[in-house]
């Protein structure tokens, strides 16, 4: 069965400083993997998502990830943090029949 | 703007009782999924949909039921028997039924039950 790891429970990084958001992922076949932002009593949204190809993708925000298979990763990185990044962030990893499997979230805090 | 709509935002019962959470698309998406989130976990997923008037268990569908006749709605009942269901309810759509398919949210609906 596919899993994901976030490792970091909550990261807090000056507005700025660059950012990486670290995701493991336990995958039988080829992974196709996501990035979601969740803003405090909201919805999930789409940062990112790797299908094949180019292991580096970008995505919305200023946002990129880089997916390495040696090392079952697809870490989120920005290279400067605005305080509008304060969220919670979830990686995902695609599962059959269109469900995903979530990990457990980072809590991203933005010091001024 | 087409998206995902989830009524009510706050929903308040008392133990015992069912309650029936909305959640309407017009992305014309064929696949809907329900999921609940708990603080400090990720999203675990309840029940899902591919096609109108048929829907599959999630992971813990127990204690929920859900039906699917029209292609715009899915509703999530909580019903008596589930023993903890205080927790946000995200709905959640997809335009295809693959694994590369990634989903679009609602704004969830938060449900307390005292």
């Amino acid at each position: 069965a596919q899993s994901v790891t976030q490792p970091d429970i909550h990261i807090t990084v000056s507005e700025g400083a660059s950012l990486e958001l670290r995701c493991n992922y336990s995958y039988g076949a080829t992974p196709y993997l996501f990035w979601y932002v969740q803003s405090p009593g909201q919805g999930l949204q789409l940062l990112l998502k790797y299908f094949s190809g180019d292991t580096l993708v970008q995505g919305i925000k200023g946002f990129e990830a880089e997916f390495k298979r040696s090392q079952s990763s697809f870490n989120l990185r920005k290279p400067s943090v605005h305080w509008s990044d304060a969220a919670e962030y979830f990686c995902a990893v695609g599962a059959g029949a269109g469900k995903s499997t979530f990990g457990d979230g980072t809590t991203l805090t933005v010091k001024p | 703007d087409g998206g995902i709509t989830q009524s009510p935002k706050y929903l308040f019962r008392k133990e015992g009782q069912n309650v029936t959470l909305s959640c309407e698309q017009n992305l014309n998406h064929d696949a809907m999924y329900w999921y609940r989130q708990d603080p400090g976990q990720g999203l675990r997923l309840i029940y899902y949909s591919q096609i109108v008037n048929d829907f599959q268990k999630g992971d813990i569908a127990e204690g929920y039921s859900v039906s699917r006749e029209k292609k715009e709605s899915f509703p999530l009942t909580v019903t008596s028997a589930q023993k903890n269901p205080t927790a946000f309810y995200l709905c959640a759509s997809s335009i295809g039924r693959g694994s590369r398919t990634p989903l679009h949210f609602g704004n969830g609906t938060r449900l307390t039950v005292t």
